[in-house]
C-alpha cells in the first residue's frame, strides 16, 4: 500500500499570510504514460463533508478560489493557500489514486493565528 | 446539481450487518465510477470500496475484503454497500463519493461528497 505523509500535523497563519501543507507518498504516483501525477487535496470543515480542490496535482477544481494552488511531481507534493481567509479554517486532506487501495494522508489542520 | 444522500447506518451489534444506500441526482449516474469512504470518530479518511461505471468491476481494501459488498443500480441511481460480520472498529461516519473516472473503479478523486450517515457497531 502507498502510505502518505503529511506535514506540519497543525498549523496557525495570521489572515493574509500564506500557508503551506506537504504530503509525501511512500512510492511514486506519477505515471509517465500519460505525464499525469496521481494525486488529489481536499478541505473539510467541521461537520461537513470533504471538498475537492485540487486534482493531478496542481488542477484546481472549478469554483475553488486560485489562492489555492497545488504543487510538486512524483512522491513529493505541496498544498498552498496564498492568503490565508477566515472561511479557510479546516482540515487538509492528501490523496492518491495511483492503484488500490486508495489511500488519504493523515490530515493538517489549519488555524488562525 | 449534483446531490448524493446516503441512507441506512445506524446502531448494530457485533457480527451484525447493515445495507448503506446513496441515491444520486443531477449527473449520469451509469457513467462515473462511485466510491465509499468513512471516518471514524475524530479521526482521518479511509477509502473502503469502489465500483467503475464502465464494467461494475470492484474494489476494497484490504479490512473489509469478505465482510463488504459495493454494487450499483444505474435504472434507480444508486449505489449500496452491504456490510456483514460488522466489528467496532468498522464505527465511522460513511461517506458516498462521485469518482471521475468511468472507466476506473480505483483511479479517482472525489466530488463532491455526501454527508454521510453514521454506522456505530456496538453492544
Amino acid at each position: 500500500d502507498i502510505v502518505m505523509t503529511q506535514s506540519p500535523d497543525s498549523l496557525a497563519v495570521s489572515l493574509g499570510e500564506r500557508a503551506t501543507i506537504n504530503c509525501k507518498s511512500s512510492q511514486s504516483v506519477f505515471y509517465s504514460s500519460n505525464n499525469k501525477n496521481y494525486l488529489a487535496w481536499y478541505q473539510q470543515k467541521p461537520g461537513q463533508p470533504p471538498k475537492l480542490l485540487i486534482y493531478w496535482a496542481s488542477t484546481r477544481e472549478s469554483g475553488v478560489p486560485d489562492r489555492f494552488s497545488g504543487s510538486g511531481s512524483g512522491t513529493d507534493f505541496t498544498l498552498t493557500i496564498s492568503s490565508l481567509q477566515a472561511e479557510d479554517v479546516a482540515v487538509y486532506y492528501c490523496q492518491h489514486y495511483y492503484n488500490t487501495p486508495l489511500t488519504f494522508g493523515p490530515g493538517t489542520k489549519v488555524d488562525i493565528k | 446539481e449534483v446531490q448524493l444522500l446516503e441512507s441506512g447506518g445506524g446502531l448494530v451489534q457485533p457480527g451484525g450487518s447493515l445495507r448503506l444506500s446513496c441515491a444520486a441526482s443531477g449527473f449520469t449516474f451509469s457513467t462515473h465510477a462511485m466510491s465509499w469512504v468513512r471516518q471514524a470518530p475524530g479521526k482521518g479518511l479511509e477509502w473502503v470500496s469502489g465500483i467503475s461505471g464502465r464494467d461494475g468491476s470492484t474494489y476494497y481494501t484490504d479490512s473489509v475484503k469478505g465482510r463488504f459488498t459495493i454494487s450499483r443500480d444505474n435504472s434507480k441511481n444508486t449505489l449500496y454497500l452491504q456490510m456483514t460480520s460488522l466489528r467496532a472498529e468498522d464505527t465511522a461516519v460513511y461517506y458516498c463519493a462521485k469518482g471521475n473516472n468511468f472507466y476506473s473503479g480505483y483511479q479517482n478523486w472525489f466530488g463532491p461528497w455526501g454527508q454521510g450517515t453514521l454506522v456505530t457497531v456496538s453492544s
